[in-house]
């Protein structure tokens, strides 16, 4: 299985600021199929982006993904109030599409 | 706007069998992978497999004995089975649609609200 390493596990910081989540790949993601995700307490999780950098549907522009080898990038340019919550990623490459353990972020 | 609901008991018994169905509305089942993916109380999410309507299936190895999805084009459902759970499968369960036509690799774009499954002994 590919494991996915999120880090960090937590994220403090203060609306405004930038926020830059990381995914590590535990083998090359030949396709680059990575998705990440925005989860709320007692909602179902959101994606927001996937192809490692293509943002879905309605997804503002504050929210970035790269790649670089085997490291993936969430970047969330000015924190919005609406935007602290948890965020995974998940890999499509091979069969199980694993997710990382998440990132919180939280208001500091 | 395609919208995919839960449903199935909320409590199942040691060692007997988890089932649970999501209905999609507002669009067909036939033209999308569906995934379902749960996620223990206070932890993260494990993806448990994914149905097209042409029969082809995938799932996690470590549920892989356990574990059967199927779909039902007339009802415009798909469902989960779990044999022999334990408390381990303690979890909100959740359904999901893979983004993009005929192609599971770009996310999971569309998801059920949820439905929490305590296994009790």
């Amino acid at each position: 299985d590919i494991v996915l390493t999120q880090s960090p596990g937590t994220l403090s910081l203060s609306p405004g600021e930038r926020a830059t989540l990381s995914c590590r790949a535990s083998q090359s993601l030949s396709n680059n199929y990575l998705a990440w995700y925005q989860q709320k307490p007692g909602q179902a999780p959101r994606l927001l982006t996937y192809d490692a950098s293509t943002r879905a549907t309605g997804i503002p522009d504050r929210f970035s993904g790269s790649a670089s080898g085997t490291n993936f990038t969430l970047t969330i340019s000015r924190l919005e109030p609406e935007d602290f919550a948890v965020y995974y990623c998940q890999q499509f490459d091979n069969s199980p599409f694993t997710f990382g353990g998440g990132t919180k972020v939280e208001i500091k | 706007q395609v919208q995919l609901q839960e449903s199935g008991p909320g409590l199942v018994k040691s060692s007997e069998t988890l089932a649970l169905s999501c209905t999609v509305s507002g669009g067909s089942i036939k033209s999308h992978y569906w995934s379902w993916i749960r996620q223990p109380p206070g932890k993260g999410l494990e993806w448990i497999g994914y149905f097209h309507y042409s029969g082809s299936t995938k799932y996690n190895p470590s549920l892989q004995s356990r574990v059967t999805i199927s779909g039902d084009t007339s009802k415009n459902q798909f469902s989960l089975r779990l044999n022999s759970v334990t408390a381990a499968d303690t979890a909100v369960y959740y359904c999901a649609r893979h983004f993009g036509l005929y192609a599971y690799y770009y996310g999971l774009d569309v998801w059920g609200q949820g439905t929490a499954v305590t296994v009790s002994s």
